[in-house]
C-alpha cells in the first residue's frame, strides 16, 4: 500500500449533495493536512490536525468541515458547495507539525467535480 | 515574511540536454527549501531538500540543487532531462513550525520533446 491513500479519487456532486473525502496515512506519523490546488492557483492549506486535534485552519468556508478520528484517518466533509470548489483536493501527512522540515506525504489527490 | 518565487510557469526541453528550473525565496531567517514533483493525476512527491547542510542538495531520480543565499535562489537542475521527467515542479520554502508557513511556488511545467 502506498503511504497515503485518498478515497475517492473522483468525485462529482451537485450543489445540494453531501459528500465525504477520505484519507488514511500507514506512515505513522502524528499530523495530517488538507490542501486545495486550483488550477493557476499556488497550493491552499485548508486544515492541519496534530494528534487528531485541528490546529490550524485557514479561513476556510463552512461547507468544507474537517473530521480527525484518529491519527491515521483524516476526513473532510463536504455540503452545499459552489462550482468554484471544483478542485484537486490533497492530503499529506508529516511526522510532526512539519516543524523546520516542511517534509509533506502527500496523497494523489481526490478530483471534485460541482456541477 | 516568507515568499518564493518560480521564475518561469513552463519550461521545455529536448530529451537529453539540460534542465534548468528557476526558484528564488525570500526569509528574513534560514529557511529550509524543497522541491516537489508532481505527475499527471498524482500527489507531491519530494524530490530534494536543503536544511542548512551542504549547499549542493541531491534528490531522486538525477536532480539536484544549489542553495546561495547572496542570490536567495535555489534553482533546480539535471544535466540530461528523459521522457519521464516531464511533470510540474514546485519550489516550496518552510522556516516555522506553523504548517502555514510551508510556503508552495506556483510550480513550473516542464515539457520534454523527443
Amino acid at each position: 500500500e502506498t503511504g497515503v491513500t485518498q478515497t475517492p479519487r473522483h468525485l462529482v456532486m451537485g450543489m445540494t449533495n453531501k459528500k465525504s473525502l477520505k484519507c488514511e496515512q500507514h506512515l505513522g506519523h502524528n499530523a495530517m493536512y488538507w490542501y486545495k490546488q486550483s488550477a493557476k492557483k499556488p497550493l491552499e492549506l485548508m486544515f492541519v490536525y496534530s494528534l487528531e486535534e485541528r490546529v490550524e485552519n485557514n479561513s476556510v468556508p463552512s461547507r468544507f468541515s474537517p473530521e480527525c478520528p484518529n491519527s491515521s484517518h483524516l476526513f473532510l466533509h463536504l455540503h452545499t458547495l459552489q462550482p468554484e470548489d471544483s478542485a484537486l483536493y490533497l492530503c499529506a501527512s508529516s511526522q510532526e507539525i512539519a516543524a523546520n522540515t516542511g517534509e509533506l506525504f502527500f496523497g494523489e489527490g481526490s478530483r471534485l467535480t460541482v456541477l | 515574511a516568507q515568499s518564493v518565487t518560480q521564475l518561469d510557469s513552463h519550461v521545455s526541453v529536448s530529451e537529453g540536454t539540460p534542465v534548468l528550473l528557476r526558484c528564488n525565496y525570500s526569509s528574513s531567517y534560514s529557511p529550509s527549501l524543497f522541491w516537489y514533483v508532481q505527475h499527471p493525476n498524482k500527489g507531491l512527491q519530494l524530490l530534494l531538500k536543503y536544511t542548512s547542510a551542504a549547499t549542493l542538495v541531491k534528490g531522486i531520480n538525477g536532480f539536484e540543487a544549489e542553495f546561495k543565499k547572496s542570490e536567495t535562489s535555489f534553482h533546480l537542475t539535471k544535466p540530461s532531462a528523459h521522457m519521464s521527467d516531464a511533470a510540474e515542479y514546485f519550489c516550496v520554502v518552510s522556516g516555522y513550525s506553523s504548517a502555514s508557513k510551508i510556503i508552495f511556488g506556483s510550480g513550473t511545467r516542464l515539457s520534454i520533446r523527443p
